[in-house]
């Protein structure tokens, strides 16, 4: 069966310093991945998204990066943590094969203090 | 881009009554049509799906009608029960520059009340 692994659950960062959020799926070959930032009390910003190895759309520019450098591997990072990076980050996978349903990884709530 | 436009923001029902929270797209090529439902610290979680060439689906106590026409979309609560209570995401799908994407509604954040 698939499965969607992120890592770490909850993260403490200070402004100015770096981030690398790790999401991996299980269990399906060439699956899209998503990346998503959700603020507290609010809806889900697609932030990119990537439908291969090495390809990467970004839907909003920001302070934020993502990279897949592997199949079922995707990476959001940062150089230079904002306080307003702040949130509730969420990866995402479809199959590309028949089915249409999104997935959502368990999350990492990230504070930037 | 798609917009996706969500009413009410928020919900107060009755234990029993139903419930029914409204969506509306703007790109006419959108073609999938999600619901989720998070609960509190919690992933979203996919609650019923409907496809474009559909007008209606139903699961026990949850239904979705869509309306190509008017490019609208409808989430039916029946029996709510306190456990319902969570906020709820409607979602479309469209084709970016580069593969396909959910595009979300802002949440309706529903109460039940016993």
């Amino acid at each position: 069966s698939q499965t969607i692994h992120q890592w770490p659950a909850t993260l403490v960062q200070p402004v100015g310093s770096p981030l690398s959020l790790e999401c991996t799926v299980e269990g399906t070959s060439n699956p899209n991945l998503y990346w998503y930032r959700q603020a507290a009390g609010r809806g889900l910003q697609l932030l990119f998204y990537s439908v291969g190895i090495g390809q990467i759309s970004s839907e909003v520019p920001q302070n934020l990066s993502a990279s897949r450098p592997q199949d079922r591997q995707f990476i959001l990072s940062s150089k230079k943590l904002l306080l307003s990076d702040s949130g509730f980050y969420l990866c995402a996978w479809r199959s590309p094969e028949g089915r249409n349903r999104y997935t959502f990884g368990s999350g990492t709530r990230l504070t930037v203090v | 881009g798609e917009n996706v436009e969500q009413h009410p923001s928020t919900l107060s029902v009755q234990e029993g009554d139903s419930a029914v929270i409204k969506c509306t797209y703007s790109d006419s090529a959108s073609n999938y049509f999600p619901w989720y439902k998070q609960e509190l610290g919690k992933r979203p979680q996919l609650i019923i799906d409907i496809r474009s060439n559909v007008g209606e689906k139903k699961d026990q106590r949850i239904a979705v009608t869509l309306n190509k026409t008017a490019k609208h979309f409808s989430l039916h609560i029946t029996e709510t029960q306190p456990e319902d209570s969570a906020v709820y995401f409607c979602a479309a799908r469209t084709m970016g520059s580069s593969g396909d994407k959910l595009t979300f509604g802002t949440g309706t954040r529903l109460a039940v009340r016993p």
